[in-house]
């Protein structure tokens, strides 16, 4: 089966830098990737997500790119701001959309 | 939101225990789903149903029973709790904006 695996597990960047959270996956047969922001207490919600066909997908400061002969993707935040603090979580999509999901990366913002 | 509702929204059982999280969708979707979310993981399938009346194991089925008796509610059960089954229960249906799911607000569930 699909595993996907993420990196860092914490990330702490300045406020208005940029920061990069990286997966890679194992099934070269997933064709769709979605990213999640989870904040405190809250449930996961999507953000961007990139199909195998596209090789990057930008939506205002937020950017997936994609890699399929190395089997990894990665999420671009540019400009961050303290909102963008949270846990954010790759994952990849298995037969009948069952998700396979990174092991979460928690970015701190310092103002 | 509207779309999925999770009860309850907290719960602490003793080891051994039974009890049902319940989740109701109001979108009229076939596909709901049930996954658990530990510390320093991410969510993790538990069960899923493709449709009203059918049911498939996911990654962590061992311990749970699920059953989705009409097309609106899919519900987990308990029979035995144990403690490695404390963690934040999340239900999901479809995301209507993309090709992935879409959660509810979760269960926090704590077995002493």
């Amino acid at each position: 089966g699909e595993n996907v695996e993420q990196h860092p597990s914490t990330l702490s960047v300045q406020e208005g830098d940029s920061a990069v959270i990286k997966c890679t996956y194992s099934d070269s047969a997933s064709n769709y990737f979605p990213w999640y922001k989870q904040e405190l207490g809250k449930r996961p919600q999507l953000i961007i997500d990139i199909r195998s066909n596209v090789g990057e997908k930008k939506d205002q400061r937020i950017a997936v790119t994609l890699n399929k002969t190395a089997k990894h993707f990665s999420l671009h935040i540019t400009e961050t701001q303290p909102e963008d603090s949270a846990v954010y979580f790759c994952a990849a999509i298995q037969g009948a959309q069952k998700l396979v999901f990174g092991q979460g990366t928690r970015l701190t913002i310092n103002p | 939101n509207a779309g999925v509702t999770q009860t309850p929204k907290f719960q602490v059982l003793k080891t051994g225990q039974s009890m049902t999280l319940q989740c109701a969708q109001d979108m009229n979707h076939n596909s709901m789903y049930w996954y658990r979310q530990d510390p320093g993981m991410g969510l993790r399938l538990i069960y899923y149903s493709a449709s009203e009346g059918t049911t498939d194991k996911g990654e962590v089925p061992n311990g749970y029973n699920v059953s989705r008796l009409n097309k609106r509610e899919f519900s987990l059960r308990l029979e035995s709790a144990a403690p490695s089954q404390t963690s934040v229960y999340f239900c999901a249906i479809p995301e209507p904006r993309g090709d992935t799911q879409y959660f509810g607000p979760g269960t926090r569930l704590t077995v002493l």
